[in-house]
């Protein structure tokens, strides 16, 4: 098992330019997550799926678009990105929605110029 | 509004040592208190989690320490090891919330041999 897998690991985008960040689990896992970190403020949430089909906003959804294209995966989506934007971004996967463990992926490493 | 306090924001300990990481919340509806240990590179991993029906909970050399009134939780690593550094955050969740994860900012934990 792979657990939760992230592409690409590390990104260069030009301001105004768009990208995805691919997050996929292997766990059967039906609520999925989209974090960004930022130096000396933790994680935090920028949307979720509770399940196949179902997205819902977390505490910083401005700027981001996320899709649940099955149950495996789960995209965000950046459509113009800006500086402010740069960040580790992580995905996680629980079992269900409200799961104590949430299991997260090896990060993606976006810098916006 | 940062609902979870965390400190200190950088420890260096001694091998052998006690680590102690603190946090406090403001949040009385917050029912579930995890500790998450994320090294260099990685995303992060479910350490240790508290329920606040108990004052502590210990796992090896991991403890976390829950006071309810003070609002108040930390993280005790005893004979902390050099293998032990990393970063820790804490984080508080609602029942019933989707299981938010709101993470404290992080603590950088140095270990030396």
């Amino acid at each position: 098992n792979a657990g939760v897998t992230q592409t690409p690991k590390f990104q260069v985008l030009k301001t105004g330019q768009s990208m995805t960040l691919q997050c996929a689990q292997d766990m059967n896992h039906n609520s999925m997550y989209w974090y960004r970190q930022d130096p000396g403020m933790g994680l935090r949430l920028i949307y979720y799926s509770a399940s196949e089909g179902t997205t819902d906003k977390g505490e910083v959804p401005n700027g981001y678009n996320v899709s649940r294209l099955n149950k495996r995966e789960f995209s965000l989506r950046l459509e113009s990105a800006a500086p402010s934007q740069t960040s580790v971004y992580f995905c996680a996967s629980t079992l269900e929605l409200g799961g104590e463990t949430q299991y997260f992926g090896p990060g993606t490493r976006l810098l916006v110029l | 509004q940062q609902q979870v306090k965390q400190s200190p924001q950088s420890l260096i300990v001694q091998k052998g040592g006690i680590s102690i990481i603190n946090c406090a919340y403001e949040n009385t509806a917050f029912d579930y208190f995890p500790w998450y240990q994320q090294f260099p590179g990685k995303g992060p991993a479910l350490l240790i989690a508290i329920r606040p029906d108990v004052s502590e909970k210990k796992e090896g050399r991991f403890t976390i320490s829950f006071n309810k009134s003070a609002k108040q939780f930390s993280l005790h690593i005893m004979d902390s090891q050099p293998g032990d550094s990393a970063t820790y955050f804490c984080a508080a969740s609602i029942l019933g919330s989707a299981r938010q994860l709101t993470f404290g900012s992080g603590t950088q934990l140095t270990v030396l041999p």
